[in-house]
């Protein structure tokens, strides 16, 4: 069975400093990991994907994240936020085989950027 | 421009109405699949497909049901609504190939069952 936990349900951060969201999984395949954004009212939006290549992972806006297997986690990472960050992230785990297409989406941390 | 289209943006229905959420992609992907987007809760799977013909159920089937007879369509018909189905619905999809890649989600429908 797969699941996803993302350790804080809100992060608050000043524009400039690092951001970090956190992520664990549990996946009896080897997985793949996606991490979403979704601005208010908005879709989903593809941030980054790890799947078995590097561990390091790097995605669109500055945004990167590390494959952990030995701690199960892939936690996102940015080094200055910015204001239009402000947003829902969500954390995604697929099995490498993937069956038909599921998704199991963590719970997803709300990122606040203060001026 | 090529992508998952899901109609309509906004519904509110009457407890015990029915209805059918659209979900429409043009990029020929065999893999397609409805969630539900609820507060605190992430997005929960309803049902899937890996193509015509063939569905099964997610995580949160009960109340929903799916068919798909075309590989570009695959909509969520909800039997009897009620007020615990007020939510988010998105879909999604994607191809055996590249569903390690990314998934194409619709912009979804707010449903509001009253």
């Amino acid at each position: 069975a797969q699941s996803v936990t993302q350790l804080d349900s809100h992060v608050s951060v000043s524009e400039g400093t690092p951001v970090l969201l956190r992520c664990n999984y549990s996946s009896s395949y080897s997985p793949s990991l996606f991490w979403y954004v979704q601005h208010p009212n908005k879709g989903l939006q593809l941030l980054l994907k790890y799947t078995s290549a590097a561990t390091l992972v790097k995605g669109i806006n500055g945004f990167e994240a590390e494959f952990k297997k030995s701690e199960t986690s892939f936690h996102l990472t940015k080094p200055s936020a910015h204001m239009s960050d402000a947003a829902e992230y969500f954390c995604v785990v697929s099995d490498r085989l993937n069956q038909g297409g599921k998704l199991i989406f963590g719970q997803g941390t709300e990122l606040s950027v203060k001026p | 421009n090529a992508g998952v289209t899901q109609t309509p943006k906004f519904q509110v229905l009457k407890t015990g109405q029915s209805m059918t959420l659209q979900c429409a992609q043009d990029m020929n992907h065999e893999y397609m699949s409805w969630y539900r987007q609820d507060p605190g809760m992430g997005l929960r799977l309803i049902h899937y497909s890996v193509g015509a013909g063939i569905t099964d159920q997610g995580e949160v089937p009960n109340g929903y049901n799916v068919s798909r007879s075309t590989t570009e369509d695959f909509p969520l018909r909800l039997l009897s609504a009620a007020p615990s189905q007020t939510s988010v619905y998105f879909c999604a999809s994607t191809t055996p190939g590249q569903s390690n890649y990314g998934y194409t989600f619709g912009s979804g429908t707010r449903l509001t069952v009253v």
